[in-house]
């Protein structure tokens, strides 16, 4: 069953603290993406992979960085956390080989910045 | 920029037929999709339509694409409560890294 997961699925922050939140796939899927998921907004892109060490900044990049040293992982920092960044977080991956772009997605992180 | 929208709330009862409606701006969008969101749950994909289609039936779903309004919708038969959960639309082009999620619609399903 193929899978992605999220270190966390509930997590509490202080402001100004450094987040990390951790994703993993084991579908050794090429791309991989992450999205802040906020009620009334739907899904907002906030930075996108398509390979080991590559990555792009998606439409709401401020205040966030990523990393991806290894394909399966790829990990979001929020390097001072504020409480505007207070959402769920969503990761995702997809095939490169494919038309169509079915993303397969994780269970989430809730974040609480307090 | 592209976008896509949808409403954002729909209530129907259990056994009536469904229809959750999306419209997007791309003209050049490729690959149109649904995705569905359970409680506490990432996305799934639920279905997909290419862009030179214009239906699309997979057992209770059907998908209907009129391209000149750049309109979609996704029409569930008898539904059940088990059907209760949010449904994003999405749009993106071939090969494209990007797809454009609308804000979803939170179906209701009472019993």
């Amino acid at each position: 069953d193929v899978k992605v997961t999220q270190s966390s699925r509930y997590l509490v922050k202080r402001t100004g603290e450094k987040v990390f939140l951790e994703c993993v796939q084991d579908m050794d899927h090429e791309n991989m993406f992450w999205y802040r998921q906020d009620p009334g907004l739907g899904l907002r892109l906030i930075y996108f992979s398509y390979d080991v060490k590559m990555k792009e900044k998606g439409d709401i990049p401020e205040g966030y960085s990523v990393s991806r040293e290894k394909k399966e992982r790829f990990s979001l920092i929020l390097e001072s956390a504020s409480t505007n960044q207070t959402s769920m977080y969503l990761c995702a991956s997809s095939r490169r080989d494919r038309s169509y772009n079915e993303q397969f997605f994780g269970p989430g992180t809730r974040l609480t910045v307090l | 920029g592209e976008d896509v929208e949808q409403s954002l709330f729909l209530s129907v009862r259990e056994g009536d037929s469904s229809v959750i409606n999306c419209t997007y701006t791309d003209s050049s969008s490729t690959y149109l999709y649904w995705y569905k969101q359970e409680p506490g749950a990432g996305l799934q994909l639920l279905t997909y339509i290419f862009s030179n289609m214009d239906m699309k039936q997979d057992q209770r779903l059907t998908v209907l694409l009129n391209k000149k309004d750049k309109h979609l919708s996704l029409r569930i038969a008898d539904t059940q409560t088990g059907d209760s959960a949010i449904y994003f639309c999405a749009e993106s082009n071939t090969g494209g890294f990007k797809t454009i999620f609308g804000a979803g619609t939170r179906l209701f399903v009472k019993a």
